[in-house]
């Protein structure tokens, strides 16, 4: 069965780089058939994809962070990582990895999800 | 982006109503619209896919209909465990985005 866990400081200051990863068991990050993906909640608000990974390092971002968003992949760790630079409070947020599924043109969803971290970013 | 409104944004309903929660897209999706359900403190669990496809291992309750911009989520006979927030998602072009989320809580 496939298992996502994000793992991370739970308090970044403000202007500081937030870092996290997402560990995945029970399916190899390798695998063509999937991307690897972040998205992000603010408390009350909804559910914000942030950018995703391929098993070849290509990545795809939301324009709205392009700017701020790093996502790595490592297949030999089986993990995949976000950096998110020059944070605000704005980025308080429970961050969520999960395991995009490609199923065919345009046919792609979140079929695994880790059950996500709160970061605080703190002035 | 595409934008995708839910609606209503809350609603109270009992063990064994039928409920419709419904979902537009700004543009025509055609099918390319996902359902999730998300308990507090949970992962997201999908539910349904490519508009109707339902998920493996999802009970047969949870139906979804909808091509172009309008979109439906039913749960036929609502259980005690499916008090939740559900969103939508659009796959038809990046960014990937989310509808705002309908909460369903006990009347």
């Amino acid at each position: 069965q496939t298992q996502l866990q994000e793992s991370g400081p739970g308090l970044v200051k403000a202007s500081q780089t937030l870092s996290l990863t997402c560990s995945v068991s029970g399916v190899s990050t390798s695998n063509g058939r999937y991307y690897w993906s972040w998205i992000r909640q603010p408390a009350g608000k909804g559910l914000e994809w942030i950018g995703r990974v391929y098993t070849s390092g290509s990545t795809d971002f939301n324009p709205s962070l392009k700017s701020r968003v790093t996502i790595s992949l490592d297949t030999s760790k089986n993990q995949f990582s976000l950096k998110l630079s020059s944070v605000t409070a704005a980025d308080t947020a429970v961050y969520y990895c999960a395991r995009e599924h490609d199923s065919g043109p345009r046919e792609y969803f979140f079929d695994f999800w880790g059950q996500g971290i709160l970061v605080t970013v703190s002035s | 982006d595409i934008q995708m409104t839910q609606s209503p944004s809350s609603l109270s309903a009992s063990v064994g109503d039928r409920v419709t929660i419904t979902c537009r897209a700004s543009q025509s999706i055609t099918y390319y619209l996902n359902w999730y359900q998300h308990k507090p403190g949970k992962a997201p669990k999908l539910l349904i896919y490519a508009a109707s496809t339902l998920q493996s291992g999802v009970p047969s309750r949870f139906s979804g209909s909808g091509s172009g911009t309008d979109f439906t989520l039913t749960i036929s006979s609502l259980q005690p465990e499916d008090f939740a927030t559900y969103y939508c998602q659009q796959s038809y072009g990046t960014p990937w985005t989310f509808g705002q989320g309908t909460k369903v809580d006990i009347k």
